[in-house]
């Protein structure tokens, strides 16, 4: 399967503080992506990328903002945490298994903003 | 706007049941729909069907898109307490490479 790690696994923060999440693939994969998972709304796209420093927003990307300045890694930064922003964060990368296209997700972040 | 709708959110079961979970989409430009599996953690992938490839099967797991209306639905038979999950639909939106996902439906299976 993909190398696809996230990191931090768990992170508490403070209102107001920036937080910046770390998504680390080892394949090459050209499009990453960053979701929130929350109980009610499902997943939803934040932010995705399509190539080095190629970035696009997603449905739910205000507050948020990602860089992309190496194939392998995809940083999702919270400028200025809130608590609505609790949520768990997913990485995702567009890969081919068996001549079939299907995300592979990384572990997921947890996140509590306090 | 492209929406994917599960139904239904949750459901209870006792093993060795068959469930159906179902799944409607309204996407422009149809590629493909896909079921993924989330336990604990990451969600895992299930199936991917197109309009090319309508019906998969996996073990006890398989799976209709249906041509005529933007329908799909997951079917589990003799179920196990390991298939408790939730289970989540998406298909690619406006043809791209980004997916949108339903809000899943949770399955809980009881010895």
């Amino acid at each position: 399967d993909a190398g696809i790690t996230q990191s931090p696994r768990h992170k508490v923060t403070e209102t107001g503080t920036p937080v910046t999440l770390r998504c680390h693939q080892t394949e090459n994969h050209r499009y990453m992506y960053w979701y929130r998972q929350d109980p009610g709304h499902g997943l939803r796209l934040i932010h995705y990328s399509y190539g080095v420093k190629d970035t696009d927003k997603g449905e739910v990307s205000d507050g948020y903002s990602v860089s992309r300045s190496k194939t392998e890694d995809f940083l999702l930064t919270l400028e200025s945490a809130t608590s609505s922003q609790t949520s768990v964060y997913f990485c995702a990368i567009n890969q081919v298994r068996d001549s079939v296209y299907g995300y592979t997700f990384g572990s997921g972040t947890r996140l509590t903003v306090v | 706007e492209d929406k994917v709708v599960q139904s239904p959110l949750s459901l209870v079961v006792h093993e060795g049941d068959t469930v159906t979970l179902n799944c409607s989409y309204e996407v422009t430009n149809f590629r493909s729909l896909l079921w993924y599996k989330q336990e604990k953690k990451a969600p895992t992938f299930l199936f991917m069907l197109t309009s090319s490839g309508i019906e998969k099967k996996s073990g006890r797991l398989s799976s209709i898109l249906d041509k005529k209306e933007p329908f799909s639905i997951l079917n589990i038979t003799a179920t196990q307490t390991g298939d408790s999950a939730i289970y989540l639909c998406a298909s690619n939106q406006g043809g791209s490479e980004k997916l949108v996902f339903g809000k899943g439906t949770k399955l809980t299976v009881n010895p």
